[in-house]
């Protein structure tokens, strides 16, 4: 599959529960983010990783762990999660060069369920 | 602060009239702004960015830098433009850039 893509698609858990998100990117881009989307506040980010080093955490929980092992992957690991967490989580890369803001492209994001 | 704000969470017209879909923004730098879409059942992508200046599906969005505003535009509108859109802000990090969403207007077009 070309482009971003997310798994798994969709994720149910309790909040005594660990488990990972994964992201991947085929496009040759050297930003990648995750961002947290629902109803009551669309489109949060959440963090940014340019090159592989985290630049940016938007004050999130530390029961959000991130990990960017290469500029290809990115994950978010989960642990004691609250029903609270229950959103859409995206993933986005993007290229950085030159100085210049080039365009995100998303993934289709994760639909998680925290029982 | 930096913040993107769209007034309106749903707007409805019908098919063949014009449309603006508002976006103001709060940034002391300069600005680098982009609209999203999501058509239903897609995922995030984007429309169009100001610094290309392009007409998109025949959308387009002009800078206006002593309003702060970013408003999207298209003079007839057709079914195919129902979707949600969102207006962004990128900012620039060390290293890089952060994009800030305004949290949308769900545009729908009406036959």
């Amino acid at each position: 599959e070309t482009g971003v893509t997310q798994t798994p698609r969709h994720l149910v858990m309790g909040m005594t529960n660990k488990k990972s998100l994964k992201c991947e990117q085929h496009l040759g881009h050297n930003a990648m983010y995750w961002y947290k989307q629902s109803a009551k506040k669309p489109l949060e980010l959440m963090f940014v990783y340019n090159f592989k080093e985290q630049t940016e955490n938007n004050s999130v929980p530390s029961r959000f762990s991130p990990e960017c092992p290469n500029s290809s992957h990115l994950f978010l690991h989960l642990h004691t999660l609250q029903p609270e967490d229950s959103a859409l989580y995206l993933c986005a890369s993007s290229l950085i060069l030159a100085g210049d803001a080039y365009e995100q492209y998303f993934g289709p994001g994760t639909r998680l369920t925290v029982t | 602060a930096q913040r993107v704000t769209q007034p309106e969470k749903l707007l409805s017209v019908f098919k063949g009239a014009p449309v603006e879909l508002k976006c103001n923004y709060s940034y002391s730098g300069s600005p680098e702004l982009f609209w999203y879409v999501q058509y239903s059942r897609q995922r995030l992508q984007l429309l169009l960015r100001h610094i290309s200046r392009e007409s998109i599906k025949g959308f387009t969005a002009d800078l206006n830098k002593g309003e702060t505003s970013f408003h999207l535009k298209k003079p007839f509108a057709q079914e195919e433009d129902s979707a949600m859109y969102y207006c962004a802000l990128s900012v620039p990090l060390t290293g890089g850039f952060k994009t800030i969403f305004g949290a949308g207007t769900r545009l729908f077009v009406k036959a």
